[in-house]
């Protein structure tokens, strides 16, 4: 079935630091991809998505891209903040299973001043 | 404001005790699912619902029952609660059942089985 593993936290960074969150996954059809993220006591927010093979996603600062070569979508931000802190969930949704995401473990993430 | 919202956020019970979790969007989506987390190994589907009165398993559905009678609520069900049940629940919902759509998540509700 579909896995997907991402890196274990957590991530301690100080401010401004380079961030990068590995992930990679299987998938039996061609999925889309995802990085949801969790603030404290809060529900999941879509981070940023891709749709097909070297699409690159971004939002607030963070990318991530789609290699199909490496089954990676590993996410990466130039300079963190501490709102940045937070847990970082990859996920995939593959088309043979309809709308289900599949996702990894996730990644603590904390960022200090 | 479009917002998927659960309901409790927050419950203790006992072992056997009948409970529902409520769902609800206010988006207008065709897709609405159950998710659980538990720490180490993210978020596993339970159900989802394609659309009204169409629903199935997804991953981890033993002990739990759905319903999708209205297209915009979509309740969580457990008959007979037990201690494996503990957990942080979420609702999530998207226009369809593409792939490429983002689901939007409601806020959780924790659930504590004694």
């Amino acid at each position: 079935g579909d896995s997907v593993t991402q890196m274990e936290g957590p991530v301690t960074l100080s401010e401004e630091a380079f961030l990068t969150i590995n992930c990679t996954y299987t998938a039996t059809g061609y999925p889309s991809l995802f990085w949801y993220v969790q603030y404290p006591g809060e529900g999941l927010q879509l981070l940023l998505k891709a749709t097909k093979a070297d699409d690159k996603g971004s939002n607030k600062g963070f990318e991530a891209t789609y290699r199909k070569e490496t089954t990676s979508f590993h996410l990466e931000k130039g300079s963190v903040q501490v709102s940045d802190s937070a847990v970082y969930f990859c996920a995939l949704s593959d088309p043979v299973a309809g709308n289900m995401l599949t996702f990894g473990g996730g990644t603590r993430l904390m960022v200090k001043p | 404001e479009a917002q998927v919202t659960q309901n409790p956020r927050y419950l203790i019970t006992v072992t056997g005790k009948k409970l529902t979790v409520t769902c609800s969007q206010n988006m207008n989506h065709e897709y609405m699912s159950w998710y659980r987390q538990d720490p180490g190994l993210g978020l596993r589907q339970i159900y989802y619902s394609m659309n009204v009165e169409v629903t199935d398993k997804g991953d981890v559905p033993e002990g739990y029952k759905v319903s999708r009678k209205e297209k915009r609520n979509f309740p969580l069900i457990l008959e007979s609660p037990s201690p494996n049940q503990t957990s942080l629940y979420f609702c999530a919902s998207s226009l369809s059942s593409a792939s490429y759509n983002e689901q939007f998540f409601g806020p959780g509700t924790r659930l504590t089985v004694l």
